[in-house]
């Protein structure tokens, strides 16, 4: 198994350019999760799903779009990118319960200039 | 906020001694979690404490956790170099407070074993 993946590693965007996170799971997980990290901020929480076909608001879901129309992937859409969202994005996954080990993607950085 | 604080921000210790690491929270948990991570990757997974747990064991590591004080260590024993990485906990609320019944993290304590 794969576990989680995360499409692409790196990128470069310049402010108001656009792009997709792609995050795949091969566990059968309900739950998926795109947290970002900055340094000295831990992890927060941007956007999550519960299923195929659902997503929801965390903590910080200004200026990112989700999607999950299949229940492996989960997309994290940047439609106008700004400097104050450089950061790594890490996305994770669980089986059921919303609060059982997280399983985490080895994490995307982009950089916003 | 609810988030969780690691104390302390950095630790180093040279290869053998223990490593302890505090974090606390603010409101009452389900369960709390510890993760680990090496530079430049994800989370790893290390321990679910709950919270009608005191204590927990998995190979060098031990979790305590005391909801009296609201609060939790790690302990690393005969700490190793391969153990140099970031650890986090998080915390899970339950629907309390606006947590939506997600986990919070904390901002992480940078453990540095020398050899």
């Amino acid at each position: 198994n794969a576990g989680v993946t995360q499409t692409p590693k790196f990128r470069v965007l310049k402010t108001g350019q656009s792009m997709t996170l792609l995050c795949a799971q091969d566990m059968n997980h309900e739950y998926m999760y795109w947290y970002r990290q900055d340094p000295g901020m831990g992890l927060r929480l941007i956007h999550y799903s519960v299923g195929e076909g659902t997503t929801a608001k965390g903590e910080v879901p200004d200026g990112y779009n989700v999607s999950r129309l299949k229940k492996q992937n989960f997309l994290l859409g940047l439609e106008s990118a700004a400097p104050s969202q450089t950061s790594v994005y890490f996305c994770a996954s669980n089986r059921v319960l919303s609060t059982d080990t997280q399983y985490f993607g080895p994490g995307t950085r982009l950089t916003v200039l | 906020s609810q988030q969780g604080e690691e104390d302390p921000q950095a630790l180093s210790i040279q290869e053998g001694e223990n490593a302890t690491m505090n974090c606390s929270y603010k409101t009452s948990i389900n369960n709390l979690q510890w993760y680990r991570q090496n530079s430049g990757r994800g989370l790893v997974h290390l321990i679910l404490i709950r919270s009608n747990e005191r204590e927990k064991h998995s190979g060098r590591l031990r979790v305590t956790l005391d909801t009296s004080k609201k609060s939790s260590s790690l302990l690393i024993t005969a700490s190793r170099a391969a153990d140099t990485a970031s650890y986090f906990c998080a915390t899970d609320h339950g629907n309390y407070g606006g947590s939506q019944g997600n986990l919070i993290f904390g901002k992480g304590t940078k453990l540095s074993v020398k050899p």
